[in-house]
């Protein structure tokens, strides 16, 4: 089956703690991205990449890092994590560009910082 | 700055009846629409896309309209379900920038 998967799907941590959210697509998707969703917001783009090695940053990418290595991983990295991350995080694939192809989100992490 | 605003915000109907959801753009320059589904604690599934010279498109029980001359698309819902209720986001992206301009979203609950 053609999926995004994310891990973990909920995660409760402290401030400063580091932690990785792990994001993984089985479809050869070049593109992929995070997003972050808040009430009221909408969902905004922390990082995209659009390929193996190629990252860049999207609208809101203080606090964030990101790596691709492999095609099929793009996983999310908090160095060190404040409350206001405190969200819900999706990771997203598309063959292309965004633009024109769909994207296929995964089912999305709930973060929470104490 | 390029915008996407949807409303209602909120919308409560009974099953069985039809409703349609706003969405106001700025994006420019305009390069297609989309519209997502989201229920609640899943990530987004395209209902449609629309490019500049699509009017409307429907895909089952939902008929997505787009007006680029007044930048303005709605999602029509005919004889709603149960399974109807979710948020509907608008996403806009243009020919230029990299990334999309979601919208914050309608929030419908369809009661029995």
């Amino acid at each position: 089956e053609a999926q995004v998967t994310q891990n973990p799907r909920y995660l409760i941590t402290v401030t400063g703690k580091k932690l990785t959210v792990t994001c993984s697509q089985n479809m050869n998707h070049e593109y992929m991205s995070w997003y972050r969703q808040d009430p009221g917001l909408g969902l905004r783009q922390i990082y995209y990449s659009m390929n193996v090695e190629v990252t860049d940053k999207g609208d809101v990418p203080e606090g964030y890092k990101v790596s691709r290595k492999e095609k099929r991983n793009f996983p999310l990295i908090l160095e060190s994590p404040s409350p206001n991350q405190t969200s819900l995080y999706f990771c997203a694939s598309s063959s292309d560009r965004p633009r024109g192809n769909e994207q296929f989100f995964g089912p999305g992490t709930r973060l929470t910082v104490l | 700055k390029n915008q996407v605003e949807q409303s209602p915000q909120s919308l409560i109907i009974l099953e069985g009846k039809n409703c349609t959801l706003q969405c106001n753009y700025t994006v420019s320059p305009f390069s297609n629409l989309r519209w997502y589904k989201q229920d609640t604690g899943r990530g987004p599934v395209s209902l449609t896309i629309m490019t500049f010279s699509e009017n409307t498109k429907s895909n089952r029980r939902y008929t997505a309209t787009l007006d680029a001359d007044t930048k303005q698309s709605s999602l029509h819902i005919t004889a709603s379900q149960l399974s109807d209720s979710a948020s509907y986001i608008c996403v806009v992206s243009d020919t230029g920038r990299r990334a999309l301009t979601f919208g914050s979203g309608t929030r419908l609950q369809v009661q029995p």
